[in-house]
This record gives structure tokens, sequence and C-alpha cells, in this order.
């Protein structure tokens, strides 16, 4: 496998469900994202980890709950979410600070009924 | 804080015809500034980049764009456009203090008419 692959593709999940999202980068990079994208609203950076250490928690509702084991693997752990949760959910990788731009997994389709 | 704005959240032409988004970012300092697609059902993909060499980039597909300071304006084209060019397309900015994220604007829609 190359790039960045995230697992499942879709997720149909109840309120008081608790499942986890899976991203995995083979491209040896050391900072992975995970980016929020729903319908009519612009992509939301929502954690940053830079060598397996989180660097970024931007205001992030305490039901999502990132895990980075290591360098090549991210998780999102989701629990009790609500409606408003449906969305896209990205994953990318960067070599260091990024300057040469992240890539990206086709993300996970998340439905919350 | 950098931000990035795109107008237009959808842009239509017809195949063969000339496409123009518009990228506009604030920032203090030149930033590094990118060009993503988003195919439906996919995530993005980058087109190209502008990190303070030539002003004007190309990128895969035969897109370009062109940095322009006096404008704060990053714009992307493409000469003739092609039913398969039909997608989302995010520019992004760079934030230029330590840490590493890319900030997006609202995304344009390309529809191309055939």
């Amino acid at each position: 496998e190359t790039g960045v692959t995230q697992t499942p593709r879709h997720l149909v999940m109840g309120m008081t469900n608790k499942k986890s999202l899976k991203c995995e980068q083979h491209l040896g990079h050391n900072a992975m994202y995970w980016y929020k994208q729903s319908a009519k609203k612009p992509l939301e950076l929502m954690f940053v980890y830079s060598l397996e250490e989180r660097v970024e928690n931007n205001s992030v509702p305490s039901r999502f709950s990132p895990e980075c084991p290591n360098s090549s693997h991210l998780f999102l752990h989701l629990h009790t979410l609500q409606p408003e949760d449906s969305a896209l959910y990205l994953c990318a990788s960067s070599q260091d600070r990024g300057i040469y731009g992240y890539t990206f997994g086709s993300g996970t389709r998340l439905t919350v009924v | 804080a950098q931000s990035v704005t795109q107008l237009g959240s959808h842009v239509s032409v017809s195949e063969g015809a000339l496409v123009l988004l518009r990228c506009n970012y604030s920032s203090s300092v030149p930033p590094y500034l990118f060009w993503y697609v988003q195919y439906p059902n996919q995530g993005l993909q980058l087109l190209l980049k502008y990190t303070s060499a030539a002003t004007l980039v190309k990128g895969i597909n035969g897109f370009e764009a062109e940095f322009k300071k006096s404008e704060t304006s990053f714009h992307l084209t493409k000469p003739s456009a092609h039913m398969s060019d039909a997608a989302e397309y995010f520019c992004a900015v760079m934030r230029d203090n330590a840490g590493n994220m890319l900030t997006f604007g609202g995304g344009t829609r390309l529809m191309v008419k055939p």
C-alpha cells in the first residue's frame, strides 16, 4: 500500500455507539492530521500530531479523542456523537512543517443517526 | 492569523474555455500557498504549491497559478477546460510561525459544460 489509507470508507453509527476511525501512512512522514469536512463549511482542522506528540487541538469536543501510537498510525475514537457530527473525516500526513504540502487519505464518510 | 478567501463558491465554464479560480490570502509575511483538488468521494490531491521560488507555478493536469504579492492573490488557471476537471478546488495557506498546519479556503466547485 502507498500513500495515506483510511478505514472504514463509510460508517453509520448511533449516538450511543463507540467507534474508531483509522489512518495509516506509508510515506515516512512525521506529522499527521485530522480534518472535518462538512457540507457548506470550510475544512476544519481538528488535531495535529508531530513526532507522535499532539501539538494542536482546535477546541474539538471531548467526544472526539485522537490517538497516535506511532508516526505511521493515527486514530480518531468516537463516542456519544451528535447528528451534527456527520461529515467526511479526512486524515493527512506531511514531512516536518508540511511546506511541500500534505498528502490526504480518501476520508471516512460518517453518518450519525 | 492567516486566512484564505476564494471568490465564487461555484464556477461554470464550457469545455475548452479558460478556467480561472480566484484565491486571495491575508498574511503579514510571504506565505506558502497551495491549490488542492477534490473529486467526488475522494480526499484532497495536491495540484501545485508556491514556496517562494518562481512566482508562476505549474502543476498537474495543465493547471498553473501565479503568486502576486501586490494583490495578495494566488489565482488558479487552465487555458482549456476538460470535462474531467469538474471537481472542487481548495486554496490553502501555511501559517508562517512555528507549527505545521494549513488553513483552507471555502472551496470552489468547478462545473464544465459540454
